[in-house]
């Protein structure tokens, strides 16, 4: 089945360590974006990239990095985490024009001890 | 700067009853409008969407939204909901003039409880 695939699907992480999460889309989308989910406070843009070997930032790009080597890969790295960053993060993909509908993969979920 | 608000966080209704969900939203410009739906443990999935045209759009799954530009609203609604529909909603804008990227905006949620 055509999609998104996160991994890993939750994660335990302690404070100061280095973590990347992992995203693969197989619908050949040229954008594709993080986001984070909190509670009472909706989806948030993290990074977003609109083809391969482009990237930006989204409304909370501090601790976050991303790069884009091909289309189908847009992995996300915390360099040192902070429990602030504990969420559940979401990768989606579009066509990448402005009427395009967003797809979703099943998130990772992240505690930061 | 466009801005989505759903104000009901959580909505318990009956099974069968019918069932309103609220969206209201603010921006500059003309926009794009969807509603996601959200099952435990899944990401969220597009239910409908607005884009130009009729401006009641209905799901596969008997939803509806209506645009009302006036009131900038695109509140989503069934007739008759079933135990399924147990889920959260989202509402969301997209900025056909935001320059780099496509910029949605997304509503805060309401978590649809279907009582039996």
């Amino acid at each position: 089945i055509a999609g998104i695939t996160q991994a890993p699907t939750s994660q335990i992480l302690a404070a100061g360590r280095r973590m990347t999460l992992r995203c693969t889309q197989d619908m050949r989308h040229n954008a594709m974006y993080w986001y984070r989910q909190d509670l009472g406070l909706g989806l948030r843009l993290i990074h977003y990239s609109n083809t391969a070997g482009t990237t930006g930032k989204g409304e909370v790009p501090d601790g976050y990095s991303v790069s884009r080597a091909n289309t189908d890969d847009f992995p996300l790295t915390l360099a040192s985490a902070v429990p602030s960053q504990t969420s559940v993060y979401f990768c989606a993909s579009s066509a990448g024009t402005d009427n395009s509908p967003l797809h979703f993969g099943n998130g990772t979920r992240l505690t930061v001890t | 700067a466009q801005s989505v608000t759903q104000l009901d966080s959580q909505v318990p209704v009956f099974e069968e009853a019918p069932v309103e969900l609220r969206c209201n939203y603010s921006s500059s410009v003309s926009v794009y409008l969807f509603w996601y739906v959200q099952y435990p443990n899944q990401g969220l999935q597009l239910l409908l969407k607005y884009l130009s045209g009729s401006t009641l759009v209905k799901s596969i799954n008997g939803f509806e939204a209506e645009f009302n530009k006036s009131q900038t609203s695109f509140h989503l609604r069934k007739p008759s909901v079933h135990i399924s529909d147990t889920a959260e909603y989202f509402c969301a804008v997209s900025d056909p003039a935001a320059q780099g990227y496509q910029k949605v905006t997304f509503g805060t949620g309401t978590k649809l409880q279907v009582i039996p």
